[in-house]
């Protein structure tokens, strides 16, 4: 059973176009993380959902929105996409933060 | 700069050789992480080491943690072609986030 599950794991579109990903984990972690990773391997965070309760929520354009139906669910809606969005997405979970990340195998995202 | 950066930022090595990754971060940490990313994969979490620890062993892996000079290192020992990944040092400093540095690309040669 895939822990952390993401989909799709490759999307191309075009400019402006607008594209969701999803996330569902099945290990009964109560937060869940988006992290941006770009051409050089860095890893940023996006977004935390606790219980489905936005916690963090970094320096992101407002093109992306994360929604989280429940705990176990959390999406990332991105609109307008612009080529510099082109990047690995991933999603993640943890039981507590302090004990450390399951990580969904990542969608990557190529915006032409 | 990023919280945590490794250092270097690729190794190139032979099999059986060990491989020795450093992670040097900037703020006051509760714990600090390792993970492996294999190519077009998420990545999987190796070990932890509490700010008040100093060593900690996992099989072939080895971390040790300098907080008086902010600093962490990843010892591979008799490394396998399988070891090839890239390797990222992350830092909790409390709350719910975790700051991830740039990683280590390490290639072992069979």
């Amino acid at each position: 059973d895939t822990a952390v599950s993401q989909t799709p794991k490759y999307l191309v579109t075009q400019m402006g176009n607008d594209k969701s990903i999803k996330c569902e984990q099945n290990l009964g972690h109560d937060t869940m993380y988006w992290y941006k990773q770009d051409s050089k391997k860095f890893l940023k965070i996006m977004f935390s959902y606790n219980n489905k309760e936005l916690i963090i929520n970094e320096t992101v354009p407002n093109r992306f929105s994360p929604k989280s139906p429940d705990k176990a669910h959390l999406n990332l809606h991105i609109n307008s996409l612009e080529l510099g969005d082109s990047a690995v997405y991933f999603c993640a979970s943890s039981q507590e933060s302090s004990f450390g990340y399951t990580f969904g195998s990542g969608t990557r995202l190529t915006v032409v | 700069s990023q919280q945590g950066e490794e250092d270097p930022q690729a190794l190139s090595i032979q099999e059986g050789e060990n491989a020795t990754m450093n992670c040097s971060y900037k703020t006051s940490i509760n714990n600090l992480q390792w993970y492996r990313q294999n190519s077009g994969r998420g990545l999987v979490h190796l070990i932890l080491i509490r700010s008040n620890e100093r060593e900690k062993h996992s099989g072939r892996l080895r971390v040790t943690l300098d907080t008086s000079k902010k600093s962490s290192s990843l010892l591979i020992t008799a490394s396998r072609a399988a070891d090839t990944a890239s390797y990222f040092c992350a830092s909790y400093t409390g709350g719910f986030k975790t700051i991830f540095g740039a990683g280590t690309r390490l290639f072992v040669k069979a």
